[in-house]
Parts: C-alpha cells; structure tokens; sequence
C-alpha cells in the first residue's frame, strides 16, 4: 500500500498569503495519478487538482499544482478567506488508493 | 449538473448489515466508474471500493473485502454499497464519487454523505 505523507499537518497563515502545502510517496506515484482535494467542515470533499498540475473544472487558478522528484505540492497563491479548510492529497495509481492524513489549512 | 444524492445511512448493531444508495443524474451513469469512500469521526478519507461500468471489474480495500459488496444498477442510475457483518469500527460517513476516467481517475464529483454508526 502507497502510504502518503503530507506536511506540515496544520499551517497557519492570513488571507492574502500563500500557502504550500506538501505529499510525499511511500513509493513511486506516477504524475498522472496525484490528485489534491480541499473539505471544509460538514461537507464532502471538492476536487481541486487532477494529473498532479491540472485544476478541475471550475476551480480558481490561484490554486496550483506541481511535482519535484517524487514529491507533490499544491500551492495556493494567494489565501482567500474561503480557503481555510483541510487538504488532502490521494493517489490512484495503485490500489488501494489512498489518500494522505490531511493539512489543516487555518487562520 | 451532475448530482449524486446518497441514502441509507443509520445506526445499526455489531453484526448486523445495511444498504447504500447512491443516486445519479446530471451525467451518462453508465459511462462512469464509480466509487466508495467513507470518513471516520475526525479522521482522514478511505477508499473502499471501486465498480466499472459493466460491473467487470470491482476492486475493494482490504479493510472490507468479504463483507461489502460494491453494485450498480445502470437502467435506475443507482450506485449500492451492501455492508454485512459491521463493526464499531464501520462507522463513519460514507460518500459515493464519480470516477469518469476509470479506475486511474481522480474522483470529480462526490455525494453528500450519509452517516453509518455501529453501536449496541
């Protein structure tokens, strides 16, 4: 099983900030298959990042997604007050699919 | 738009078994993957089991595989989750989710969750 790891677990920071947060592999995840989800309390969580880099449809471009080595970044450019909720990253490249323990993104 | 409106959930005994519904609209059902994932209190997400389009292929965690059974009804566009033989550690929310490119998908559009809890 692909045991994803994602730092920092909380990250605090204001609105108008830029947020990085950070999945690391157990093992090897094709680019292809890294995705980021964002859920804030009570809801189900949204796709925001697919293919590593590519945003779902409808998703704000201050929202961004990159790959360095074996490592997965999402980036948020500039932090609205919209954005403060917990991210998580999954991989489904192998089975089972997994997802990482989650970064809470708070004020 | 796409809509996947989930029923089902409840407080059941250890042992015991209920079904999940997850109903579909807004897409062509028949032409998506579909998926299970479920949310333990305060806790991260858990993939459960995945279905193809035809039924051809089904892939479960192995935290269920045995006792929940993954289906699909494509005339009705209605997604199931059968859990038998449950367990305190079974409860959490549940949510059904497209995955529109097969099973190397990410999933797109996620139910509202139903709330499954094992206790006597």
């Amino acid at each position: 099983e692909i045991v994803l790891t994602q730092s920092p677990d909380t990250l605090s920071l204001s609105p108008g900030e830029r947020a990085t947060l950070s999945c690391r592999p157990s093992q090897s995840v094709g680019a292809t298959y890294l995705a980021w989800y964002q859920q804030k309390p009570g809801q189900a969580p949204r796709l925001l990042i697919y293919g590593a880099n590519s945003r779902a449809t409808g998703i704000p471009d201050r929202f961004s997604g990159s790959a360095s080595g074996a490592d997965f970044t999402l980036t948020i450019g500039r932090l609205e007050p919209e954005d403060f909720a917990v991210y998580y990253c999954q991989q489904y490249d192998k089975s089972p699919y997994t997802f990482g323990q989650g970064t809470k993104l708070e004020i | 738009q796409v809509q996947l409106v989930q029923s089902g959930g409840d407080l059941v005994k250890p042992g015991g078994s209920l079904r999940l519904s997850c109903a579909a609209s807004g897409f062509t059902f028949s032409d998506s993957f579909m998926t299970w994932i479920r949310q333990a209190p305060g806790k991260g997400l858990e993939w459960l089991a995945y279905i193809s389009t035809s039924n051809s292929y089904i892939d479960y965690a192995d935290s269920v595989k045995g006792r929940f059974a993954i289906s699909r009804d494509n005339a009705k566009k209605i997604l199931y989750l059968q859990m038998n033989t449950l367990r305190a550690e079974d409860t959490a929310v549940y949510y059904c989710a497209r995955a529109p490119f097969g099973s190397h998908s990410a999933f797109d559009f996620w139910g509202q969750g139903t709330t499954v809890a094992v206790a006597s």
